[in-house]
């Protein structure tokens, strides 16, 4: 089954403790991204990966890193989390600038809560 | 610059009603796609549709229509006669197609279905 899979589900940490979070895609999809969801905002790109060792700033970058070192996994990187990262999350792969299908495909989501 | 604007934050309807979901994007590119996605409460993103801009023709599935219209900008979402399960958030977003997979959301559209 093609499938994005993001772990964990929920996650609540104190400012400051340095967190991760996976996302692995099984469709070997070159385009990899990360997006928070905020009330009223909608859904706002992070940083996104068109291919393997190739990242780039979305457009709220600041605060995460990212890498992608594999072409399936391309995890999410809070070095020292603070209260304005708590949100809801979502990793998204698609066939990339290459393909005709553009479709995203999502992750269930991780709602993080930063104290 | 590309956006999407939801106008409608939040819809609230009764069973059997029929029920539009405005969206209009800015984009100036000529290749691009539009999506509609449905967030439950559960949290997850489910893929509605896709259109590309080359192709005006409405959609139907089901009780779901989307009416694509270049002219104006927009690609409206309507369900008809709503069951209290449509109750979710519903966000339109955009790629252009020089830019890959991402996707550039509106601000999501509340409806809740009363029984």
């Amino acid at each position: 089954e093609a499938q994005v899979t993001q772990n964990p589900r929920y996650l609540i940490t104190v400012t400051g403790k340095k967190l991760t979070v996976t996302c692995s895609q099984n469709m070997n999809h070159e385009y990899m991204s990360w997006y928070r969801q905020d009330p009223g905002l909608g859904l706002r790109q992070i940083y996104y990966s068109m291919n393997v060792e190739v990242t780039d700033k979305g457009d709220v970058p600041e605060g995460y890193k990212v890498s992608r070192k594999e072409k399936r996994n391309f995890p999410l990187i809070l070095e020292s989390p603070s209260p304005n990262q708590t949100s809801l999350y979502f990793c998204a792969s698609s066939g990339g600038p290459t393909s005709s299908n553009t479709e995203a495909f999502f992750g269930q989501g991780t709602r993080l809560t930063v104290v | 610059a590309q956006k999407v604007t939801q106008a409608q934050t939040e819809i609230s309807v009764v069973e059997k009603e029929d029920v539009t979901l405005d969206c209009v994007y800015e984009t100036r590119d000529t290749t691009y796609y539009l999506f509609w996605y449905k967030q439950p409460p559960s949290g997850e993103l489910v893929f509605l549709i896709r259109r590309n801009s080359f192709d005006e023709q409405n959609e139907i599935s089901g009780r779901y229509s989307w009416n694509f219209q270049k002219s104006t900008s927009s690609f409206n979402f309507t369900i008809t006669a709503s069951q209290v399960v449509d109750s979710a958030v519903y966000f339109c977003a955009l790629s252009e197609a020089w830019q890959g997979g991402k996707l550039i959301f509106g601000q999501g559209t509340e409806l809740s279905v009363k029984p």
